[in-house]
């Protein structure tokens, strides 16, 4: 079981958005502004797509952005495209014994 | 650009230690500007950190792991290496290595960024007598 929940599966249509939310606790996302989304094709490496709750790194599209409201965490991907459709894992610091903490995984499916 | 690769066995007996080096190209383990991390996927399952290690040898490790893990570095050959002992069937999983930013700032917090923005490849380990 993940330290951090995140729903098994969205969807959508393109050109919709959709949000996938990453629940933790106060010891991990609501205590820190340290929460990481990765998108993952099959058979690929994750790649880093939110940092730092809502920043992007270069070359990452601004149709996804990143918030935080208390112990869950969000990534919203806006205009959806079939080339999203992946797996996307949230991640989270979660203090000095626990360290990293990630979350189950959402399938994002684009219809 | 920094490029990770993760090599070692593919396969693993049971009870036997499982050993991974990840070799860093297009940049120096010793410039310090990253802490080095290893990750693990089982087959169909999520992401699991498993731990860090900065060029000095200072480490962090999943407390979960931490019995059965030893990540070392090797500066002069720009590599980090994993070693897991006591390995099961669970254990079973894509291993990936990863890289954090160094950070630092005024309140005087030094460490990893705590999130991986560059991924090797990863290599399957299969335990299976």
């Amino acid at each position: 079981q993940s330290a951090l929940t995140q729903p098994a599966s969205v969807s959508g249509s393109p050109g919709q958005s959709i949000t996938i939310s990453c629940t933790g606790t106060s010891s991990d996302v609501g205590s820190y502004n340290l929460v990481s989304w990765y998108q993952q094709h099959p058979g690929k490496a994750p790649k880093l797509m939110i940092y730092e709750v809502s920043k992007r790194p270069s070359g990452v599209s601004n149709r996804f952005s990143g918030s935080k409201s208390g112990n869950t965490a969000s990534l919203t991907i806006s205009g959806l495209q079939a080339e999203d459709e992946a797996d996307y894992y949230c991640c989270s610091y979660a203090g000095s014994s626990t360290y990293v903490v990630f979350g189950g995984g959402t399938k994002l499916t684009v219809l | 650009q920094v490029q990770l690769q993760e090599s070692g066995p593919g396969l693993v007996k049971p009870s036997q230690t499982l050993s991974l080096t990840c070799t860093v190209s297009g940049g120096s383990i010793s410039s310090g500007d990253y802490y080095w991390s290893w990750i693990r996927q089982p087959p169909g399952k999520g992401l699991e950190w498993i731990g860090y290690i900065y060029y000095s040898g200072s480490t962090y490790y999943n407390p979960s792991l931490k019995s059965r893990v030893t990540i070392s570095v090797d500066t002069s050959k720009n590599q980090f290496s994993l070693k897991l002992s006591s390995v099961t069937a669970a254990d079973t999983a894509v291993y990936y290595c990863a890289s954090s930013k160094y950070y630092y700032d005024s309140s005087g917090y030094y460490g990893p960024a705590w999130y991986f923005d560059l991924w090797g490849r990863g290599t399957l380990v299969t335990v299976s007598s």
